[in-house]
């Protein structure tokens, strides 16, 4: 099985900082990745799909990047309604594994 | 619009069995792969189970082969998992989601874009 590491756990960032999340896989997945966003109390929500392509409606300050085993995601400016917990997943094989989360908060 | 309801959860004793449910809407159910992510209090997303678009495949995470069964009705567009012996650490919100896009037995793999709000099942004593 394919699994999937997310660094840093979590991080505290300023308003308008520049946030970047890395994903590792540990065999690889060409760009069958995932990126959601999940705030506190909701549903999970798809950020990026294709390692790189904003689904539609999403703010074009968050951005990916990468292929085979090693990913990012960007925010490229920070703001206060993108405190949550940020997943990567690869969706190439079974299981359809998710990375252990990324805590993003305020300082 | 496009929607994902799922429905059944409760509180269930260590060992017996519980069936959750999924109903779908606003798109053709029968297009698409269907997937079981649970998520225990406080924790991570955890992906549990897979069907192919016309029921003909299906994967497990280990933990719950053998106990768990994913199944669907197209008829009643609609999205089963069927969960037996169950344990205290199964407890967790189950949400469905939705998969892989298929025309013409051909699918492509996709991300999950659309999810259920989910349902919360509780094993305890």
């Amino acid at each position: 099985d394919i699994q999937m590491t997310q660094s840093p756990s979590s991080l505290s960032a300023s308003v308008g900082d520049r946030v970047t999340i890395t994903c590792r896989a540990s065999q690889g997945i060409s760009n069958y990745l995932a990126w959601y966003q999940q705030k506190p109390g909701k549903v999970p929500k798809l950020l990026i799909y294709a390692a790189s392509t904003l689904q539609s409606g999403v703010p074009s300050r968050f951005s990916g990047s990468g292929s085979g085993t090693r990913f990012t995601l960007t925010v490229s400016s920070l703001q206060p309604e993108d405190v949550a917990t940020y997943y990567c997943q690869n969706y190439n094989t079974a299981p359809r594994t998710f990375g252990q989360g990324t805590r993003v908060e305020i300082k | 619009q496009v929607q994902l309801v799922e429905s059944g959860g409760g509180v269930v004793q260590p060992g017996r069995s519980l069936r959750i449910s999924c109903t779908a809407s606003g798109f053709t159910f029968s297009n698409y792969a269907m997937h079981w992510v649970r998520q225990a209090p406080g924790k991570g997303l955890e992906w549990v189970a897979f069907i192919s678009f016309d029921g003909s495949n299906k994967k497990y995470i280990d933990s719950v082969k053998g106990r768990f069964t994913i199944s669907r009705d197209k008829s009643k567009n609609t999205l089963y998992l069927q969960m037996n012996s169950l344990r205290v650490e199964d407890t967790a919100v189950y949400h469905c989601s939705r998969g892989d896009a298929c025309s013409s037995g051909i699918c492509h793999w996709r991300a999950f874009d659309i999810w259920g709000q989910g349902t919360m099942v509780t094993v305890s004593s």
